[in-house]
């Protein structure tokens, strides 16, 4: 299968600064990513959609200038969680999805990030 | 997108079969039934995708009823590092989103 990365896999920082998470389709073209949160022994949480250069489509309920997305070629998707603060610490999950080469509703999962707001 | 319904958790144990079934009243005509496992700090894995009656892959099977109202994923002679949350979603071959239920925990002993 296709082969998606993030980065970092685990970041601590402290309350008030912003932190950057890379998604990254190591194999294949993303036509589509999507970023999720997970917060312990809770099922992921869709937080938004992005096509390769176009804005960004929130879930409801997302702060679309608190979480920054961009998704500027068609393998890198980034995460910005600005002025970060100890109820954003949870692990950030991005998936990947392209059409042709595999099942068409099929998406790849990254490894995740920790993120950890002092 | 259908809204799915699993059992929370399911206990088993090393070398025995489990099913998982998953219910989904309301799946439409276009929607196909895909199966994801979370291990503890990972991404979801795709397990195995199917739209009716069996679908066997190298790891798993998934059976579908005629009226497809419900599927159940099949793990033969489960081991220890089975282990983990498994997800049923529906949606169809357009669909964009996929919405995580909550998931079946398993939990194979020993």
């Amino acid at each position: 299968g296709a082969v998606v990365s993030q980065h970092p896999s685990r970041v601590i920082c402290k309350s008030g600064t912003s932190v950057k998470i890379e998604c990254r389709s190591l194999d294949f073209q993303a036509t589509t990513m999507f970023w999720y949160r997970q917060f312990p022994k809770q099922s992921l949480m869709l937080m938004a959609t992005s096509n390769e250069g176009s804005k960004a489509t929130y879930e409801q309920g997302v702060e679309k200038d608190k979480f920054l997305i961009n998704h500027a070629s068609l393998t890198l998707s980034t995460l910005t969680v600005t002025s970060a603060h100890p109820e954003d610490s949870s692990f950030y999950i991005c998936s990947a999805r392209t059409s042709g080469r595999y099942s068409y509703n099929e998406q790849f999962f990254g490894p995740g990030t920790r993120l950890t707001v002092l | 997108l259908a809204k799915t319904t699993q059992p929370i958790s399911m206990d088993s144990y090393e070398g025995q079969e489990v099913n998982i079934t998953c219910s989904h009243n309301n799946i439409a005509t276009n929607d196909y039934i895909t199966w994801y496992q979370q291990f503890p700090s990972q991404g979801p894995r795709f397990i195995i995708q199917g739209y009716k009656t069996k679908v066997t892959n190298e790891v798993a099977s998934l059976f579908i009823p005629a009226d497809r109202k419900s599927s159940t994923l099949s793990l033969p002679r489960v081991s220890l590092s089975d282990t983990a949350v498994y997800y049923c979603l529906v949606g169809d071959s357009g669909f964009q989103k996929l919405v995580f239920g909550t998931g079946t925990r398993l939990l194979v002993s020993p």
